[in-house]
């Protein structure tokens, strides 16, 4: 059991390009999530989805898109990155009805330069 | 709309001493209240939770939290610290039907030799 893995670790971008993170579980939870964890401001929910096929929007929603084509798999994208971006992302997932109970990967560190 | 809040961004204490993190929620709705601990560099990870069954919660490594709906708090306690405890601890709320969490901002626990 891999759990959740996210795929790259470290990317450095310069602005404007564009670029995909790939979250991945093989626990076969319904609920995915993206975050993203910035210095004092612990995380703020990017986008999440409750089932394959269904994306919505969480709180910090702007400048990224996402796809959950397979259970398995949820996507981050960034279409022209920003120096705002600039951040740890963090890829979670859990039970519909364990939403407490969520299952971290071991992030992404993104630079936008 | 659900809010989370911790008290103190940085807390100290020695190895041995009483382990305090403050937190205080806001919530329309029951909350589901849990706490995560992420070691340096390292994705979350669920210490404990809250989901109105008993309201001393025990977890992990030592730690319970006491959810008192009067106060709107749910504290994080350790009788004792260790110096492994030293980490970074997030209080988080959820709506129980929405399948979203709030996270505070994060407290981060020093222990001194």
């Amino acid at each position: 059991n891999a759990g959740v893995t996210q795929t790259p670790k470290f990317r450095v971008l310069k602005t404007g390009q564009s670029m995909t993170l790939l979250c991945a579980q093989d626990m076969n939870h319904e609920y995915m999530y993206w975050y993203r964890q910035d210095p004092g401001m612990g995380l703020r929910l990017i986008h999440y989805s409750v089932g394959e096929g269904t994306t919505a929007k969480g709180e910090v929603p702007d400048g990224y898109n996402v796809s959950r084509l397979k259970k398995q798999n949820f996507l981050l994208g960034l279409e022209s990155a920003a120096p705002s971006q600039t951040s740890v992302y963090f890829c979670a997932s859990s039970y519909p009805n364990r939403v407490y109970e969520q299952y971290f990967g071991p992030g992404t560190r993104l630079t936008v330069t | 709309a659900q809010s989370v809040t911790q008290l103190g961004s940085h807390v100290s204490v020695s190895e041995g001493a009483l382990v305090l993190l403050r937190c205080n929620y806001s919530s329309s709705v029951p909350p589901y209240l849990f706490w995560y601990v992420q070691y340096p560099n390292q994705g979350l990870q669920l210490l404990l939770k809250y989901t109105s069954a008993a309201t001393l919660v025990k977890g992990i490594n030592g730690f319970e939290a006491e959810f008192k709906k009067s106060e709107t708090s749910f504290h994080l306690t350790k009788p004792s610290a260790h110096m492994s405890d030293a980490a970074e601890y997030f209080c988080a709320v959820s709506d129980r039907n929405a399948g979203k969490s709030t996270f505070g901002d994060g407290t981060t626990l020093t222990v001194k030799p």
